[in-house]
């Protein structure tokens, strides 16, 4: 069974751009979440999609904003890149959120914002 | 997150010896994961504890939840270098909680 894909692996970006990334979650996963991992603030959550509507949101800004398809694919987008914005982003799909099995998590995409 | 603390930051031991990690909350769980994470990759799913008193086991990694003191331990028997990256735990707070809220990791180094 294909685990949780995310793509692009690497991204460098210009700061002022834009970036969208992308999570395939495992087949029969409804919930989507996404994280953001630095070294100083470790991993905090972005926010958590299921049936295509967002059910919650942590705390960042409205620059980070995301999306759910009917195939549960996810992405999220960044606007306006800041040099703070430089981490690592990892998805995480489950079949219901806060479900007894887990979630499991992507491998990532890196973010490097210059 | 000071919501979850991790003891210790990190953690170096020789092979074959037993080590445990500790995540302490101050809030109430409703779950308690332990992940794992090679640095710069995703994290693998270890173990889910619900109920105050449950102890989960995995080859060699056993993990307990102690409600009273809402605090989680991870033990490692006789580490090897395969047990070395950086352990995680998440939590949810509250039953309707969809997110989970991580501590700040263990470090571990395994000497061969």
């Amino acid at each position: 069974k294909a685990g949780v894909t995310q793509t692009p692996r690497y991204l460098i970006k210009t700061r002022g751009q834009q970036v969208t990334l992308s999570c395939s979650p495992i087949s029969g996963h409804r919930s989507v979440s996404w994280y953001q991992q630095t070294p100083g603030q470790g991993l905090q959550f972005l926010f958590e999609y299921f049936s295509e509507t967002q059910r919650n949101k942590g705390n960042f800004p409205g620059r980070f904003s995301g999306r759910q398809f009917s195939n549960s694919r996810s992405e999220m987008n960044v606007s306006t890149l800041e040099l703070g914005d430089s981490a690592l982003y990892l998805c995480a799909s489950s079949l219901v959120a806060g479900g007894p099995n887990g979630y499991t998590f992507g491998s990532g995409t890196r973010l490097t914002v210059v | 997150s000071q919501e979850l603390e991790q003891s210790p930051q990190s953690l170096i031991v020789q092979e074959g010896k037993n080590l445990t990690i500790n995540c302490t909350s101050s809030k109430t769980l409703y779950g308690l994961y332990w992940y794992k994470q090679k640095y710069g990759e995703g994290l693998i799913f270890l173990m889910m504890l619900q109920k105050g008193g449950e102890e989960k086991s995995h080859e060699k990694i056993t993990a307990k939840l102690d409600e009273k003191k809402q605090q989680s331990s991870l033990h490692i028997t006789a580490s090897q270098p395969s047990h070395a990256g950086i352990y995680l735990c998440g939590a949810r707070f509250g039953g309707s909680a969809r997110q989970l809220t991580f501590g700040s990791g263990t470090q571990l180094t395994v000497l061969p």
